[in-house]
């Protein structure tokens, strides 16, 4: 059974960092691209980031270029992203995924909750 | 960015046939997805490449399209389906439709 399970939500302070996890199991990891997908409280879903299987390639929307970094580390089955410079629009559930371009975003983790506030 | 265009709700009986579109402001090939979130749930991906149902989703689901105008249908509805519903197309860096919530009459 495929599952994704985040971890490293929580309050933070406009301008300081986060770093989320997101640990796999139930599928060969390494040979799956990954993303970060998020949704602010009440709204919709807005892509974030994605990776390729490897980690040579990282894509990110315009609004956290600079500021997100994702990653991963293949032996240990794990997807990151460290969130720097956060605002209070970053506040949001933030969703590991599964990503292919033609099968979607196939898997969810349950999502870990940011909140950016003072 | 492609901008895609969802009605925001919609109101159904079960039993009843219900259709929710989606428009791109691009064409998009057959790069369209389709998801279901449910209240405090994370969303689950029912129909991709616009008309492929996923691995365990029943056959009520269905989607059909290409280019810019795709469509998703539910029929029969049932209670258990009453949910928001989201697009998203993976032609380019992707992007969601808005939802479209589904409520019972």
């Amino acid at each position: 059974e495929v599952q994704l399970v985040e971890s490293g939500g929580g309050l933070v302070q406009p301008g300081r960092s986060l770093k989320l996890s997101c640990a796999a199991s139930g599928f060969t990891f390494s040979n799956y691209y990954m993303a970060w997908v998020r949704q602010a409280p009440t709204k919709g879903l807005e892509w974030v980031a994605s990776i390729t299987n490897s980690g040579g390639s990282t894509y990110y929307r315009d609004s956290v270029k600079g500021r997100f970094t994702i990653s991963r580390d293949n032996a240990k089955s794990t997807l990151y992203l460290q969130m720097d410079s956060l605002r209070s629009e970053d506040t949001a559930t933030y969703y590991c995924t599964t990503d292919d371009q033609v099968r979607g975003f196939a898997y969810w983790g349950q999502g870990t909750l940011v909140t950016v506030s003072s | 960015d492609t901008v895609l265009t969802q009605s925001p709700a919609l109101a159904v009986s079960p039993g009843e046939r219900v259709t929710i579109s989606c428009r791109a402001s691009e064409s998009v090939s057959t790069l369209m997805h389709w998801y279901q979130q449910k209240p405090g749930q994370q969303p689950k991906l029912l129909i991709y490449k616009a008309s492929n149902l996923a691995s365990g989703v029943p056959a009520r689901f269905s989607g059909s399209g290409s280019g810019t105008d795709f469509t998703f249908t539910i029929d029969p509805v049932e209670a258990d389906d009453i949910a928001t519903y989201y697009c998203h197309q993976s032609w380019n860096s992707p992007t969601f439709g808005g939802g479209t919530k589904l409520e019972l009459k």
